[in-house]
């Protein structure tokens, strides 16, 4: 199985750009998860969703991140308009979903510097 | 929501040391899983332990469910092993609570050689 697959594994941007994330689930997973990754905050989770529909979506910082998972096999994470702020590791996961087994896997990370 | 408190937060040990990690957390757990991530950034699987006992070579971990906490052993030390290790749980609460991972502020763990 070739893991939770995220592009890209760097991106460098100005303030004021869009950047797009983006992320492929382990096959056959059905919940998947955003999570970002600072000094000052630690992890946390951004949004997830199971079954391709977002079902919490409480840990977005504000308007200008948005998610979206139009099948199965991808989603992505914007920020319209970025801000120095927003630099950090963006890390996505999924797990499936099999009775009481719920283990949760991570990709590489997205690091995120805006300029 | 779940609290989750991991102890110590920093470590350092000289190559061949053993040590103990704790993870402490308010309440019933679901999943609770550890992880080691390493200089590179990557967050690497090491345990899926919502109770018992699992061993993985150098590596073990426990988990007393009813008295809300988990313990990862590292046997003989290594510096691969430097790094972080995140305890994360997930609680049996309903709604949008369901399915979410609570990670812990994390032990950084430095091995010299």
């Amino acid at each position: 199985d070739a893991g939770v697959i995220q592009s890209p594994r760097h991106e460098v941007t100005e303030m004021g750009q869009e950047v797009t994330l983006r992320c492929k689930p382990i096959s056959g997973h059905n919940s998947l998860f955003w999570y970002r990754q600072t000094m000052m905050r630690g992890l946390e989770l951004l949004i997830y969703f199971n079954n391709n529909v977002p079902i919490d979506d409480s840990g977005m910082p504000e308007d200008r991140f948005s998610a979206k998972m139009p099948n199965a096999s991808f989603s992505t994470l914007k920020i319209q308009p970025s801000e120095p702020r927003d630099s950090a590791v963006y890390f996505c996961a999924s797990n499936g979903d099999r009775g009481s087994y719920n283990e949760q896997f991570f990709g590489p990370g997205t690091r995120l510097t805006v300029l | 929501g779940i609290q989750v408190e991991q102890s110590p937060p920093d470590l350092i040990l000289q190559e061949g040391a053993n040590s103990t990690l704790r993870c402490n957390f308010s309440d019933s757990v679901n999943n609770l899983q550890w992880f080691h991530q390493n200089p590179w950034g990557q967050l690497i699987n090491l345990f899926y332990i919502p109770s018992g006992t699992k061993q993985n070579g150098r590596l073990s971990a426990t988990t007393v469910a009813t008295e809300r906490y988990s313990l990862l052993y590292i046997s003989s030390s290594q510096t691969t092993d430097s790094g972080v290790y995140f305890c994360a749980v997930m609680g049996f609460g309903g709604g949008t609570s369901y399915g979410k991972l609570t990670f812990g502020q994390g032990t950084i763990l430095t091995v010299h050689p």
